[in-house]
């Protein structure tokens, strides 16, 4: 299993741009990197996923460099609802035999 | 994205008793389940994976007498915590996967045991 780190914390400011970067140092070929964001006393919830270059939704942006050892969640102009819990994850394309959390990354936006 | 049904949202129970928490993917087959438990302030601890018609596979430390699993079908799973006891008040949040590189996850269950 590919480990994951992420920074324990971060704070921002509304209409800032927010990025997180998760480091999955050894990742394995066949691996896709995914980001979820868990809000207190709920499940987590899917933001993106993506296996090399960028992958943008209407939420948020995933930059993954060539070596893939780690990848930058892009989140654009946050608000005060974007404060949450995000976890990034790696998992293998034959399916969710494992899914295994780290201590995720908790953002504080504030006014 | 796909939805994934967990109930019940919370639950009281007395020390001693069981209780079952359901977990249903709504609108598509799940052929592997995970359940996971949530202490304040914690990360999602990976308790057990199953897949359907299968026994649960559970991580080191949890125990397979006490959380008991059961996935008889493509939309269904779930966890029976026996004999409950205050060590076990926890959130507990089950995910669903088709087998995809995707994995949707339930509302969770905010279990007290008094």
């Amino acid at each position: 299993l590919a480990k994951t780190t992420q920074p324990i914390s971060m704070d921002s400011y509304e209409g800032q741009e927010v990025n997180i970067t998760c480091s999955h140092n050894n990742i394995a070929t066949n691996d896709y990197i995914t980001w979820y964001q868990q809000f207190p006393s709920q499940g987590p919830r899917f933001i993106i996923q993506g296996y090399k270059t960028k992958v943008t939704n209407e939420v948020a942006s995933l930059f993954i460099p060539a070596d893939r050892k780690s990848s930058t969640l892009s989140l654009p102009r946050v608000s005060l609802s974007d404060t949450a819990v995000y976890y990034c994850l790696v998992v293998g394309d034959s399916g969710y035999s494992t899914l295994t959390f780290g201590k995720g990354t908790m953002l504080l936006v504030s006014p | 994205g796909a939805v994934v049904s967990q109930h019940p949202s919370w639950v009281i129970c007395k020390s001693g008793t069981s209780v079952k928490i359901e977990c249903r993917s709504l609108d598509f087959q799940a052929t592997t389940m995970f359940w996971y438990r949530q202490f304040p302030k914690q990360s999602l601890m990976l308790m057990a994976t199953s897949n359907e018609g299968s026994k649960a596979t559970y991580e080191q430390g949890v125990e397979k007498d006490k959380f008991l699993i059961n996935h008889a079908s493509l939309t269904l799973s779930t966890l029976t915590v026996t004999s409950a006891h205050p060590e076990d008040s926890s959130f507990y949040i089950c995910s669903a996967s088709s087998g995809g590189t995707e994995a949707f996850f339930g509302q969770g269950t905010r279990l007290t045991v008094v």
